[in-house]
Formats: structure tokens, sequence, C-alpha cells
């Protein structure tokens, strides 16, 4: 298994401009999420989905839109890049259900000019 | 929302030192998470907890439900332990989002 694959690993955009983040997994795991990770702070959550056709916003949304055409692949879009969508951004899945193990991806190291 | 404190920030040890890194929480949960980040980025779950103890080599997790507290332990460190350590909790159902510390840097030196 592959786990939890993220691209691009590095990207720098300007101001405007638009982009996905890849993710996808091959553990056929219901539940996928969006994390940012900031200096200083705790990864918070910007998306979630619980299985195919299902999402929800987490802490942090705005900026942000997912989709979950499949259960393998949860990709997040930036609409208009800002420089405070600068961060680093991991997708992680997991078993659907309370106390199971996350598996994170390798992280998508954004920079936003 | 639960806030989840870790405790120390940064820690600075000789390789052989027995460690401890420490995490508060404020609310109830269904699971605590102890993550370790190595320099390179990418996140490695190591335990999972919702009571009791959990031991995986050198490292040992323990949970006290009541106190609302969860440690982590690391015996013998080596400077391979060198990471920062990132304590999660989740409040609810599994379809709730992880709030995370803002991790442990840890040092380990030879």
């Amino acid at each position: 298994n592959a786990g939890v694959t993220q691209t691009p690993k590095f990207q720098v955009l300007k101001t405007g401009q638009s982009m996905t983040l890849q993710c996808a997994q091959d553990m056929n795991h219901e539940y996928m999420s969006w994390y940012r990770q900031d200096p200083g702070m705790g990864l918070r959550l910007i998306h979630y989905s619980v299985g195919a056709g299902i999402t929800d916003q987490g802490e942090v949304p705005n900026g942000y839109n997912v989709s979950r055409s499949t259960t393998e692949d949860f990709p997040l879009r930036l609409l208009s890049a800002a420089p405070s969508q600068t961060s680093v951004y991991f997708c992680a899945s997991s078993v659907l259900s309370t106390g199971t193990e996350q598996f994170f991806g390798p992280g998508t190291r954004l920079t936003v000019l | 929302k639960n806030e989840v404190e870790q405790s120390p920030q940064n820690l600075t040890a000789q390789e052989g030192e027995f460690i401890t890194i420490n995490c508060s929480y404020s609310v109830g949960i269904s699971a605590l998470h102890w993550l370790q980040q190595h320099p390179g980025g990418g996140i490695v779950s190591l335990f999972m907890l919702s009571s009791g103890k959990k031991k995986h080599g050198r490292l040992i997790a323990t949970i006290n439900i009541q106190e609302k507290h969860s440690s982590l332990h690391i015996t013998a460190s080596h400077p391979r332990d060198s990471a920062v350590y990132i304590c999660a909790v989740r409040t609810g159902g599994g379809a709730d989002g992880l709030t995370f510390g803002k991790g442990t840097h840890l040092i380990i030196q030879p």
C-alpha cells in the first residue's frame, strides 16, 4: 500500500492564482481530512469528508473548497490564493470510527507571494 | 472547543535520559493521539489511547481520563528520537476532526 499520497510536495503561487492540492489514499478509508500547519500553532482542520459525496467544514474553511467524488481522492482547492494561505498542508485518512489511527500524507509546502 | 496544552514546548536532553512530555486538555474526549513529526515534516502516529497505558519499544503513553491528562515517556533516549511530538484529541464521534497541541520540540544530544 502507498498509504496517503499528496502532490505537489512544494508549490509557489502568486496572489490571486488558483490551484488544487491532490490527496489520495489506497486503504479504503471512509474518513479523510485536510489540515494546515503554521509556525507556533497546532495543526488546524480545514475540511473533512466521511465518505464519497459528503464533505463538511472544519475550523478554518474560508478560501478553500473540497469535493469527494471517490473514496480514494480528496482534493483541496484554493480559489484565489492569498499570502495568509502560506502554510504546510497535510491530508489524513482513517477508518470512520472513534479512536482509530490517523494516517498522514507527507505534506505540501505552499508559499503565496 | 477543546483546548490542548503541551509541556514543555522545547526540551533538550542527553542521550540515555528518561524523557516525559505532558498533554492536558479541557473537555472530555473519545480518544487521544500521540504523533511524531521529524525534521523532514512527515507525521507518524505513535499511539492512540482512550484509557490506561500503552507501550511500544522505548515509548510509553499513559492517560488519566479523570484528570484530563496524558504523558508520553521515552526511555533510554537516543538522538534519533529528536523530533516534534504532538498530542491530539478527538472530542466527539468519528466524524470530528482532531484538535492538536502546538507540539514539543525534543532534541537528544549524543
